[in-house]
């Protein structure tokens, strides 16, 4: 059963603008919350991460935002660039557990 | 930097082969994990190790086995390779610490015919 949910497949945006991308959990023992981006032929690159005791990260274009009672975060790029085209997988820990896990992934399209 | 090495970034092999996949890491990492990335259900977990000649079962155990012998390589193998395990595997390392992120190589794509 996917304990994390992206729901969206793809997404495309402009150039400039604002990429939302979303995510959504199943388990409240989920404490530690990434994203990861992969191009083509390379494997997924960290870039950004939060821990369930806060509710917002940011680092450089990439904030992420987690909203615990609704279980759900998204991952925001300002502004978009070309070269963030890539998929994106949001990825989840549990609270006693080693490994992640990802959801399925949203490939992000951006238009110069 | 942290560089995760998977040995093969192509591999084509037959039904009934024996394949080993080979992952080293550079960083003196515990934690080291295997995936399988299939299109439209992302990565999901064969086997992880959490500290050498140490192994626990990830989602899709089946049809696999692992060995971590010394620290910085972790090796998945296919006991005997069928069509459905043609894939993207993807090969990540971590310190022991869970609340750091995981560290990928750049996966190696098998092709078992």
């Amino acid at each position: 059963d996917q304990q994390v949910k992206q729901n969206s497949p793809s997404l495309s945006v402009q150039e400039g603008r604002i990429s939302i991308l979303n995510c959504d959990y199943t388990n409240s023992m989920f404490d530690y919350f990434l994203w990861y981006k992969k191009y083509p032929a390379e494997g997924p690159t960290f870039l950004i991460s939060i821990s369930s005791i806060k509710d917002k990260n940011e680092d450089g274009r990439f904030t992420v935002f987690l909203n615990k009672s609704a279980k759900h975060l998204s991952l925001h790029i300002v502004p978009s660039q070309p070269g963030d085209s890539a998929v994106y997988f949001c990825a989840a820990k549990l609270d006693s557990g080693y490994a992640l896990n990802f959801g399925k992934g949203t490939s992000l399209l951006v238009t110069p | 930097d942290v560089k995760v090495t998977q040995s093969s970034r192509y591999l084509v092999k037959r039904t009934g082969e024996k394949v080993f996949l080979e992952c080293v890491q550079d960083m003196d990492h515990e934690n080291m994990f295997w995936y399988r990335q299939d299109p439209g259900l992302g990565l999901r977990l064969i086997y992880f190790s959490y500290d050498v000649k140490m192994k626990e079962k990830g989602d899709i155990p089946e049809g696999y086995s692992v060995s971590r012998e010394k620290k910085e390589r972790f090796s998945l193998i296919l006991e005997s390779a069928s069509t459905n395990q043609t894939s993207m595997y993807l090969c990540a390392s971590r310190t022991g610490n869970r609340y750091q992120p995981q560290h990928f190589g750049d996966g190696t794509r098998l092709s078992i015919l």
